[in-house]
């Protein structure tokens, strides 16, 4: 089955780790991202990867960071500098990144809580 | 800069009710627009999509349409039920890396 998988579904960290979540999909897209949801709000953009070894911030970038090491594979480490790391984290996947018909397809969430 | 803006939720409905649930965008070109789902603890599933001014957007039983004069795309479904209760996103898709720039979302519940 295609698709994007996320892990785990729930984590649970101390403040000042820095903690890693996995995002992989099979569907060939080019294109992915990483999004964060808090209660009662919309999502917001953290990072964004159009190809392969390459990413650009998105409007809450800061304490967070991602890789691109393989088309597959996208993900994102909370650091220790991200005031407020807990919430919902979602991961996302589109075709082409130019393409504006194309919907992004998301994967199932991590849950984040840091104590 | 892009934008959407949605009605604000909770929103109560009875079984059967019609619904509607707004969304109005502000954007530079010609976006294309999206609704998205959610059920309680789980990721977004596409519910339907319109790419260009006019187009009707439908998927079980809701639909949207494109409305570029007054820079809306509601969400309307004739009859709800009650597993229609989730949490429903607007969203435009832009130029910049395709990213997609949400609305708040409007929670639905639907009472037997």
């Amino acid at each position: 089955d295609g698709g994007i998988t996320q892990s785990p579904k729930y984590l649970f960290r101390k403040e000042g780790q820095n903690v890693t979540l996995s995002c992989e999909q099979n569907l060939n897209h080019d294109a992915m991202y990483w999004y964060r949801q808090d209660p009662g709000q919309g999502l917001r953009l953290i990072y964004y990867s159009q190809i392969v070894n390459d990413f650009q911030k998105g409007d809450i970038a800061e304490g967070y960071s991602v890789s691109r090491e393989k088309k597959e594979s996208f993900p994102l480490t909370v650091t220790s500098a991200q005031k407020n790391p807990t919430a919902f984290y979602l991961c996302a996947s589109s075709p082409l990144s130019t393409g504006l018909t194309y919907e992004q397809y998301f994967g199932p969430g991590t849950r984040l809580t840091v104590t | 800069g892009d934008s959407v803006t949605q009605m604000e939720g909770p929103v109560t409905l009875s079984e059967e009710a019609f619904l509607t649930i707004n969304c109005t965008y502000t954007a530079t070109g010609y976006p294309s627009l999206f609704w998205y789902v959610q059920y309680p603890g789980e990721g977004l599933q596409l519910l339907l999509k319109a790419t260009k001014a006019d187009d009707k957007g439908s998927n079980k039983g809701f639909e949207a349409t494109y409305r570029k004069e007054t820079t809306s795309f509601h969400l309307e479904k004739g009859s709800v039920q009650v597993s229609d209760s989730a949490v429903y996103f607007c969203a435009l898709r832009v130029n910049e890396g395709g990213k997609l720039i949400f609305g708040q979302g409007t929670e639905l519940s639907v009472k037997p």
